[in-house]
C-alpha cells in the first residue's frame, strides 16, 4: 500500500541535543511537508519541498532544517536552537497540479528528558 | 493574509443528532477548500476537496458544501466513531502550502 511513513513515533531530546524526525513516502509526489501541530494552534509550517534538492522555509522554520536529497524522503532535524521543541510533528506529501489534497502521515510526538 | 477560522472549536452530540461545522476563509481568489479528520495521535485524514462555489461532496454521514466564504460540513445521524477532530484548509497563493484552521473537536456520545 502507498503511503507516508513517520519514524520513530515518540522521542525524547535531551539538553543541547539534535534530533532526526525520518519522513519516506512511496506515492511517487514530488512535493513534501513538515508542520507542527500543538494544543490549540493547528498546524504550521516548517519547511517544504517541493522538488528534490531543492526546500524552503514555511512560517516557523527557526531552530529546524531539513534536506531532500531523494524524492521519497524529507527528514527534519529539531535542533538544540529550538527552545520549545515539544510538538507533535507531522510530515505530508502531494503530487503536482496545485489543487491535489496533500496526505499525512501518522505523526512524531518530541518531548523533552 | 489568507487565514482559516473554524467554529465551534468543540461540539458533543448525542447519537443520532445531526449538526453542521463550519469553515470561513479570508483569501484572495477561491482556490479550493480541503476537509480532513483527524484521529487523537494520528495524522490528518484526507475526506474531501470543493472547488468551486456550490459544490457538494458526501461520503457516508458526512456531506460538505461550499460558498464563495465558507464552508459547512454536515453531519447526519452521527455515530460515536465519527468522533474526532475535523480540520479544513485552503492552498495559499501560488499553491505552495496549505492554511489550516484550527479544528473543531467532536465528540458523538452513544
Amino acid at each position: 500500500d502507498g503511503g507516508i511513513t513517520q519514524s520513530p513515533k515518540y522521542l525524547f531530546r535531551k539538553e543541547g541535543q539534535n534530533v532526526t524526525l525520518s519522513c519516506e513516502q512511496n506515492l511517487n509526489h514530488d512535493a513534501m511537508y513538515w508542520y507542527r501541530q500543538d494544543p490549540g494552534q493547528g498546524l504550521r509550517l516548517i519547511y517544504y519541498s517541493q522538488i528534490v534538492n531543492d526546500f524552503q522555509k514555511g512560517d516557523i522554520a527557526e531552530g529546524y532544517s531539513v534536506s531532500r536529497e531523494k524524492k521519497e524522503s524529507f527528514p527534519l532535524t529539531v535542533t538544540s536552537a529550538q527552545k520549545n521543541p515539544t510538538a507533535f510533528y507531522l510530515c505530508a506529501s502531494t503530487g503536482t497540479g496545485g489543487r491535489q489534497p496533500q496526505h499525512f502521515g501518522d505523526g512524531t510526538r518530541l518531548s523533552i528528558l | 493574509e489568507d487565514q482559516v477560522t473554524q467554529s465551534p472549536e468543540a461540539l458533543r452530540l448525542q447519537e443520532g443528532e445531526s449538526s453542521s461545522l463550519n469553515c470561513s476563509y479570508t483569501v484572495s481568489g477561491l482556490r479550493g477548500l480541503f476537509w480532513y479528520r483527524q484521529d487523537p495521535g494520528k495524522g490528518p485524514e484526507f475526506l474531501f476537496t470543493l472547488y468551486s462555489a456550490g459544490e457538494e461532496k458526501e461520503k457516508e454521514r458526512l456531506k460538505a458544501t461550499l460558498t464563495k466564504k465558507e464552508s459547512f460540513l454536515h453531519i447526519t445521524a452521527p455515530k460515536p466513531e465519527d468522533s474526532a477532530t475535523y480540520l479544513c484548509a485552503v492552498p495559499n497563493t501560488g499553491f505552495q502550502k496549505l492554511v489550516f484552521g484550527t479544528g473543531t473537536r467532536l465528540l458523538v456520545s452513544p
